[in-house]
């Protein structure tokens, strides 16, 4: 199985700040990669695809990086919306496996 | 639009056979562009992919469930259901159906149903 790793595990911060959570996978998933936001009591819901593709619907200040083994999620200009957890997910290979996720929490 | 919205009992006696429904509306199961999915998260955990179906009836299961799991469609219904047999209390989760992409990412989620394995 292929294994994610996130960091942090959880941060906090205020709106309008800038962060990045990392995502490494146990092998090379080339660019299968992709990032869930779940709000406490509902499902998650797709944020990126395909490492750095931004999902029809989702605001712009998302975005994702990486290849390989490494990626990152990228929110600028946090909004009160963004407060979740987030989740990596590879699709490189089955079982599809996840990271065991980021909690953004407010400062 | 579509929409994916789980059913079935909310506890579950160890030993015995978990069984959910998932009622998919908006798009048909028997489309060859998606896979169709249960994925769960135990309380205050993280997620874990048990298994999908494609519309062939082509199957692909967690191996740490595999002995234990199985995924079926009912075209007739627009429905895929998960049987989990032999549950115990580690098997306690919410339990999400969802729609795979051709690339394996999932969208949408049903909004899930909370399983509790208890005597």
């Amino acid at each position: 199985d292929i294994q994610m790793t996130q960091s942090p595990t959880s941060l906090s911060a205020s709106v309008g700040d800038s962060i990045t959570i990392t995502c490494r996978a146990s092998q090379n998933i080339d660019i299968g990669l992709n990032w869930y936001q779940q709000k406490p009591g509902k499902a998650p819901q797709l944020v990126i695809y395909s490492a750095f593709s931004l999902q029809r619907g989702v605001p712009s200040r998302f975005s994702g990086s990486g290849s390989g083994t490494d990626f990152t999620l990228s929110i600028s200009s946090l909004q009160p919306e963004d407060f979740a957890t987030y989740y990596c997910q590879q699709r490189f290979s089955t079982p599809l496996t996840f990271g065991g996720g980021t909690r953004v929490e407010v400062k | 639009q579509v929409r994916l919205q789980e059913s079935g009992p909310g506890l579950v006696k160890p030993s015995q056979t978990l069984s959910l429904i998932c009622s998919v509306s908006g798009v048909s199961v028997t489309s060859g562009d998606f896979f169709w999915n249960w994925i769960r998260q135990p309380p205050g955990k993280g997620l874990e992919w048990i298994g999908y179906i494609y519309y062939n009836g082509e199957t692909s299961y967690n191996p740490s469930l595999q002995s234990r799991v199985s995924i079926s469609a009912d075209t007739s219904k627009n429905q895929f259901s998960l049987k989990l047999t032999s549950v115990t209390a580690t098997d306690t989760a919410v339990y999400y159906c969802a729609r795979g992409s051709f690339f394996n990412w999932f969208d949408p989620w049903g909004q899930g149903v909370p399983v509790t394995v208890s005597s």
